[in-house]
């Protein structure tokens, strides 16, 4: 079975550029997830999707980060502008349904660095 | 606020021996617990997990503790081995329908040979 893939798994562009990180879920997972791991720290949720809805983004800085399921499969992150701290990995998971029991598999991540 | 505490950033082991690593919380809502492992530049993988009704839960060589009234929790890997040594990452959901995990920030178990 494949796992969850992500790309680009590194990413470097300066402040103010934009950015988009793709993710694509194990086949017939329901729910994704998109996390940020600033370097010493835990990942930290940013948005859960079930299916295409959103079912939680209260997490997501809406002023430049976005995200979107279409389709209920593949997803996208998009940052836009970036700045210095936005410096991170994000991490892409998914699970065949939300809930305890139900453990999620992470993708590599990507590695982003702003400068 | 962090309601998931790993406050040990590295634990050295020799090969063989217990590894011990903790975790503390305090959200009484969380009813269920995990441990991941993650290797650099590679994802967290699933180890092991809890659930609130449970004191103990063993697989293999890792055993997972709760005590619930310190709200706290520990992984051992019993023995250990270098193929052991990354970051565990504790982490905890609870409450909620979306049961989000909320994550501690890392112990480094380093295993020396």
């Amino acid at each position: 079975e494949a796992g969850v893939a992500q790309s680009p798994r590194y990413k470097i562009i300066e402040k103010r550029q934009s950015v988009a990180f793709w993710c694509n879920p194990i086949s017939g997972h329901a729910t994704l997830y998109w996390y940020q791991q600033i370097l010493g720290q835990g990942p930290k949720l940013l948005i859960q999707f079930q299916n295409n809805g959103v079912v939680d983004d209260s997490q997501l800085p809406k002023d430049r980060f976005s995200a979107e399921r279409l389709k209920g499969v593949d997803s996208t992150l998009k940052i836009q502008p970036a700045k210095l701290e936005d410096s991170a990995v994000y991490l892409c998971a998914s699970s065949s349904l939300a809930g305890a029991g139900y453990e999620q598999y992470f993708g590599p991540g990507t590695r982003l660095t702003v400068t | 606020d962090q309601q998931v505490k790993q406050n040990s950033p590295s634990l050295s082991v020799q090969e063989g021996r217990i590894s011990i690593l903790n975790c503390d919380y305090t959200n009484s809502m969380f009813d269920y617990f995990l441990w991941y492992k993650k290797y650099p530049a590679e994802g967290p993988t699933f180890l092991i997990s809890i659930s609130s009704i449970k004191d103990k839960n063993e697989d293999g060589r890792f055993t997972v503790f709760l005590n619930k009234s310190a709200k706290h929790l520990s992984l051992h890997i019993v023995p250990s081995q270098p193929g052991d040594s990354a970051v565990y990452f504790c982490a905890a959901s609870g409450g909620g329908s979306a049961r989000q995990l909320t994550f501690g920030s890392g112990t480094q178990l380093t295993v020396l040979p």
